[in-house]
């Protein structure tokens, strides 16, 4: 059973610049979550994905954030012109949809630092 | 607003002991809470779960308790080994909204 992939695993990027994550769910679910953790914190909800359409977007994610998901498979979150305070750990999950409650289910992140 | 708070950042328990994790909540309209394990440099892994239908869900050493009156719940993991050293985060979510709202986290350290 194949988890939830993020790559790169690791990126370094100056001030200034845009940086792309991508994230490869789980294959047979169809909702994919984009969430930030910061030191000392939980992950915090940026938004989320049922087959190829947002549905829904947290306020931190501001002008600078961008997330697809073109064919409903695996998504991009785009961050254009980095500032210091997007360093974090960008996580994201993937669920399936139910008739009950769904566990999400997490890969292991992208870890943003900014110069 | 911290709608979910883990009050206790740090937790240190004798190996075959009972750990005891806890959360409390603040939005009424949470009706799914989630209890994840989180090593160094991995993504939080699904531990257990519990629907506010019920008040207790249990799965090997680990049992989650549900106080709806008093918007408390809790993770029980007995013997505790080694390996459930890690960071443990609650989750909550209604089922009207998709996201999780999680609490800080709580340190489990297991002494041998």
């Amino acid at each position: 059973d194949t988890g939830v992939s993020q790559n790169p695993r690791h990126k370094i990027t100056k001030r200034g610049q845009n940086v792309t994550f991508r994230c490869d769910p789980i294959s047979e679910h169809n909702r994919l979550y984009w969430y930030r953790q910061t030191l000392g914190q939980g992950p915090e909800f940026l938004t989320y994905f049922q087959n190829e359409a947002q549905l829904e977007k947290s306020r931190l994610l501001s002008d600078r954030f961008s997330a697809e998901r073109p064919k409903g498979s695996f998504s991009t979150l785009e961050i254009q012109r980095t500032e210091q305070g997007d360093s974090a750990m960008y996580l994201c999950a993937s669920s399936l949809v139910g008739t009950s409650n769904q566990p999400q289910h997490f890969g292991d992140g992208t870890r943003l630092s900014i110069l | 607003d911290q709608q979910v708070k883990q009050n206790s950042p740090s937790l240190s328990v004798q190996e075959g002991r009972f750990s005891i994790l806890n959360c409390d909540y603040t939005n009424s309209m949470f009706d799914y809470f989630l209890w994840y394990k989180k090593y160094p440099a991995e993504g939080p892994t699904f531990l257990i779960s519990i629907s506010s239908i019920k008040d207790k869900n249990e799965d090997g050493r680990f049992t989650v308790f549900l106080n709806k009156s008093a918007k408390h719940l809790s993770l029980h993991i007995v013997p505790s080994q080694p390996g459930d050293s890690a960071v443990y985060f609650c989750a909550a979510n209604n089922q009207g909204a998709q996201k999780l709202v999680f609490g800080q986290g709580t340190r489990l350290t297991i002494n041998p």
